[in-house]
């Protein structure tokens, strides 16, 4: 079964990078048919599609959050990772790290990490 | 962006109710829209995508319909674990927008 797992700090101080890791179990994150995106959900409000990679490197971002955003990719260690800089408190959310086929439909989430912008 | 909005935006069901949730795209968007379900403290769960084809594992009391601009998702028997925010999500463009969301609540 695949499974995917957040992790990184939960609390992060404005004009900081905000950096997070989701780690692939059960599934190999270079399967060619897959795309692995981040999602976040402020508390309390809708959800929203931050970008996604392709195991090869590629990558999409939102253009809302271009200018700040960096999705990498580590296919030895099956991980993906998120960096958000200048962060201030409106990137206080829940991150969620997810998996879509070519078309960003998402069908297997990772729990979510909260993470909190504030000094 | 394509936006979306769903209607209502909350209301109150009871166990074996039918209920139909509406979601609408600013422009057409053909048939590529998703349905997610979402309990409080959890991730959202595929439920429907292609608007009307039902993910592997979901109920067959869920049920999606409509193209272009319209679209509905309808539980035909409500469930106790069925009360949850749903969301609709069109992938047509990008960035894939999601709807607000509409909370089912217990009457």
């Amino acid at each position: 079964q695949l499974q995917l797992q957040e992790s990184g700090p939960g609390l992060v101080k404005p004009s900081e990078t905000l950096s997070l890791t989701c780690t692939v179990s059960g599934g190999s994150i270079s399967s060619s048919s897959y795309y692995w995106g981040w999602i976040r959900q402020p508390p309390g409000k809708g959800l929203e599609w931050i970008g996604s990679i392709y195991y090869s490197g590629s990558t999409y971002y939102n253009p809302s959050l271009k200018s700040r955003v960096t999705i990498s990719v580590d296919t030895s260690k099956n991980q993906f990772s998120l960096k958000l800089s200048s962060v201030t408190a409106a990137d206080t959310a829940v991150y969620y790290c997810a998996r879509h086929p070519r078309d960003p439909v998402f069908d297997y989430w990772g729990q979510g990490t909260l993470v909190t912008v504030s000094s | 962006a394509i936006r979306m909005t769903q209607s209502p935006s909350s209301f109150s069901a009871s166990t074996g109710d039918r209920v139909t949730i509406t979601c609408r795209a600013s422009q057409g968007i053909s048939s590529y829209l998703a349905w997610y379900q979402q309990k409080p403290g959890k991730a959202p769960k595929l439920l429907i995508y292609a608007a009307s084809t039902l993910q592997s594992g979901v109920p067959s009391r869920f049920s999606g319909s409509g193209s272009g601009t319209d679209f509905t998702l309808t539980i035909s028997c409500l469930q106790s674990e069925d009360f949850a925010t749903y969301y609709c999500q069109q992938y047509y463009s990008y960035p894939g927008t999601f709807g607000p969301g509409t909370k089912v609540d217990i009457k």
